[in-house]
């Protein structure tokens, strides 16, 4: 099955600078990777997401990027805020529904 | 407001009884899932349902159950049978195998 690995575990950056978080996974046949960011007691909310056919989406001050040949995606954040501070998740998935797998979550510190 | 709602957002339970998690959508979705969340780890899937009457297991079914009798409703049971049930359970909705809009959540502990 789907095994995703996420990067760092936390990751604390000045207000202002970037953050780059890591996820890999293992199935081939995933292609759609999403991003969720969870604010402390709330709920999970899609913040971006990536299909396997591009290799690169933005929104704002978000982006993912994603390399195929070698099962990595990546989320940047460029001009932190102390807003962005969260839990982020990333997650792998395919067509089948229900299949997504998470990766264990990077908390981000946003300092000002 | 169109949403997720799950309730009781906490619940206590003593060692060896069954606890039913609701989760109610007004989406009009027709996927639901259920996830737990752990300190440290991802969201790990318990089961979903693509359609009324159908569920599958995820990857950690065992001492759980579902039913999927309506469209806007996929209660969850924590049986007994759980080990560890202690955990931060989320349910989640989609239209299709996209994007998943998830409930406020409900805190569960064993005592």
């Amino acid at each position: 099955g789907e095994n995703v690995e996420q990067h760092p575990s936390t990751l604390s950056v000045q207000e202002g600078d970037s953050a780059v978080i890591k996820c890999t996974y293992s199935d081939s046949a995933s292609n759609y990777f999403p991003w969720y960011k969870q604010e402390l007691g709330k709920r999970p909310q899609l913040i971006i997401d990536i299909r396997s056919n591009v290799g690169e989406k933005k929104d704002q001050r978000i982006a993912v990027t994603l390399n195929k040949t070698a099962k990595h995606f990546s989320l940047h954040i460029t001009e932190t805020q102390p807003e962005d501070s969260a839990v982020y998740f990333c997650a792998a998935g395919s067509d089948s529904w229900g299949k997504f797998q998470f990766g264990a979550g990077t908390q981000v510190v946003v300092t000002p | 407001d169109g949403g997720i709602t799950q309730s009781p957002k906490y619940l206590f339970r003593k060692e060896g009884q069954n606890v039913t998690l609701s989760c109610e959508q007004n989406l009009n979705h027709d996927a639901m899932y259920w996830y737990r969340q752990d300190p440290g780890q991802g969201l790990r899937l318990i089961y979903y349902s693509q359609i009324v009457n159908d569920f599958q297991k995820g990857d950690i079914a065992e001492g759980y159950s579902v039913s999927r009798e309506k469209k806007e409703s996929f209660p969850l049971t924590v049986t007994s049978a759980q080990k560890n049930p202690t955990a931060f359970y989320l349910c989640a909705s989609s239209v299709g195998p996209g994007e998943l809009f998830f409930g406020e959540g409900s805190r569960l502990t064993v005592l």
